[in-house]
């Protein structure tokens, strides 16, 4: 079965320099979830997406933005990277009036 | 603020033991109720979702749910060395809510 998709899955990032990670999710789900994981840490809530409009928003900074676009592809954007940006960014997609959220491999990204 | 309690562990079982695992959370508006198993460095893998009192089995699977205790559990039968990793318990209140998570419990099964 098809899975959701992220990329890149590793990405190395200066200082102050923009990122942008991308989320294919299952086909046909309609909802797509960000969220973070620091080192020994559970994952937290970043934003998420129905139908292409910004459903709920949890604690992302103000340098990151998101959108999902008309395929239902989300971009995560991320400016002015600090060195605690540093973590395993995951994405996940829920089909249409289910709850049961489905995670892609994960992007792991480190700031020096 | 929602928030869903676990014991960090370890726990530790040895290999053909039952290895149970609780979550409690404080929000009593919680509808859905997920486990999910993460190996480290790996992404979150769906084992069980439950939404009504009761257990609800799978495999080698059982959640467990109390909304008046407020407590969901997962018990593994039969545990094997590839069980090892950590469960994390999440719920959320309703519709296209967002995950909360418990920090999660390591589980390590001996052979």
């Amino acid at each position: 079965a098809a899975g959701v998709i992220q990329s890149p899955r590793h990405l190395i990032k200066e200082k102050r320099e923009t990122a942008t990670l991308k989320c294919y999710p299952i086909p046909r789900h309609d909802t797509v979830y960000w969220y973070q994981q620091g080192p020994g840490q559970d994952p937290q809530f970043l934003i998420s997406f129905y139908e292409k409009m910004q459903s709920d928003k949890g604690s992302i900074p103000d340098r990151f933005s998101a959108q999902q676009f008309s395929d239902y592809h989300s971009e995560l954007n991320m400016s002015s990277l600090e060195l605690g940006d540093s973590a395993l960014y995951f994405c996940a997609s829920t089909a249409r009036n289910t709850d049961t959220q489905y995670f892609g491999p994960g992007t792991r990204l480190t700031v020096l | 603020q929602k928030e869903v309690e676990q014991n960090s562990g370890p726990l530790s079982v040895p290999e053909g033991a039952i290895a149970s695992l609780n979550c409690t959370y404080s929000d009593r508006g919680s509808q859905s109720f997920f486990w999910y198993r993460q190996y480290s460095g790996k992404s979150p893998e769906l084992i069980m979702s439950i939404y009504s009192n009761g257990d609800k089995e799978d495999g080698r699977f059982t959640a467990q749910l109390n909304k008046a205790s407020q407590y969901v559990s997962l018990l593994i039968r039969d545990s094997q060395p590839s069980d090892s990793a950590t469960y994390l318990c999440a719920v959320t209140d309703s519709g296209y809510s967002t995950l909360t998570f418990g920090k999660g419990t390591m589980l390590l099964v001996s052979p």
